[in-house]
């Protein structure tokens, strides 16, 4: 049982790049998000996905997209990267319930220069 | 205001020492609660959630407090692999079932 994984673990792109991260779940659940995380403030929301086949934007979306592929699967893209997005990208999971308490995966450590 | 508020720390505690950190939160329609734990360069992992009678998970101890709108964490017998950073997390209603994290409070626990 892998939980929460995340490809690829490292990536540095120039300004303009486009790359895709990949996240999936084995754990069945229906929501998976998106965050970000940056020296000195909390993580934040980019986009997550309340089911399968719907997405909707969190608190950052702008330079960013994403798509649910499947219940297991939930990718986001960067289509031109800018130095601003460097970050920690961070998938989560969750079921949708009770506590709506949420999962991770390792994260994705992205430079843009 | 953030809608949640660390003390950021550093909280530089000695092995089996107690120590507690507290929360607050800014949005009194908020529905649950958690503490998380963040190592160095790692994701985010689920400490506990926090229940409205409080609840304790062996040397883990979590209190809520609605009307004055907090969450304390409380570690016993501090040890140290507890050496980590710990995010109060909330969870609000915002169209969906949003979690808004606290920027975290940083323990370092030494020999």
């Amino acid at each position: 049982n892998a939980g929460v994984t995340q490809t690829p673990k490292f990536q540095v792109l120039k300004t303009g790049q486009s790359m895709t991260l990949q996240c999936a779940q084995d754990m069945n659940h229906n929501s998976m998000y998106w965050y970000r995380q940056d020296p000195g403030m909390g993580l934040r929301l980019i986009y997550y996905s309340a089911s399968e086949g719907t997405t909707d934007k969190g608190e950052v979306p702008n330079g960013y997209n994403v798509s649910r592929l499947n219940k297991r699967e939930f990718s986001l893209r960067l289509e031109s990267a800018a130095p601003s997005q460097t970050s920690v990208y961070f998938c989560a999971s969750s079921d949708g319930r009770g506590f709506y308490e949420q999962y991770f995966g390792p994260g994705t450590r992205l430079t843009v220069t | 205001r953030k809608e949640v508020e660390q003390d950021p720390g550093p909280f530089n505690v000695p092995e089996g020492a107690t120590v507690a950190f507290n929360c607050t939160y800014s949005n009194s329609a908020s529905q649950s609660f958690f503490w998380y734990r963040q190592d160095c360069r790692k994701e985010p992992k689920l400490l506990m959630s926090v229940y409205s009678s409080g609840n304790e998970d062996g040397r883990f101890t979590a209190q809520l407090n609605r009307a004055s709108q907090y969450i304390s964490l409380l570690i016993r017998d501090s040890k140290l692999s507890d050496s980590a950073t710990y995010l109060c997390v909330v969870n609000n209603w915002g169209g969906f079932q949003k979690l808004v994290f606290g920027t975290g409070t940083r323990l370092l626990v030494s020999p």
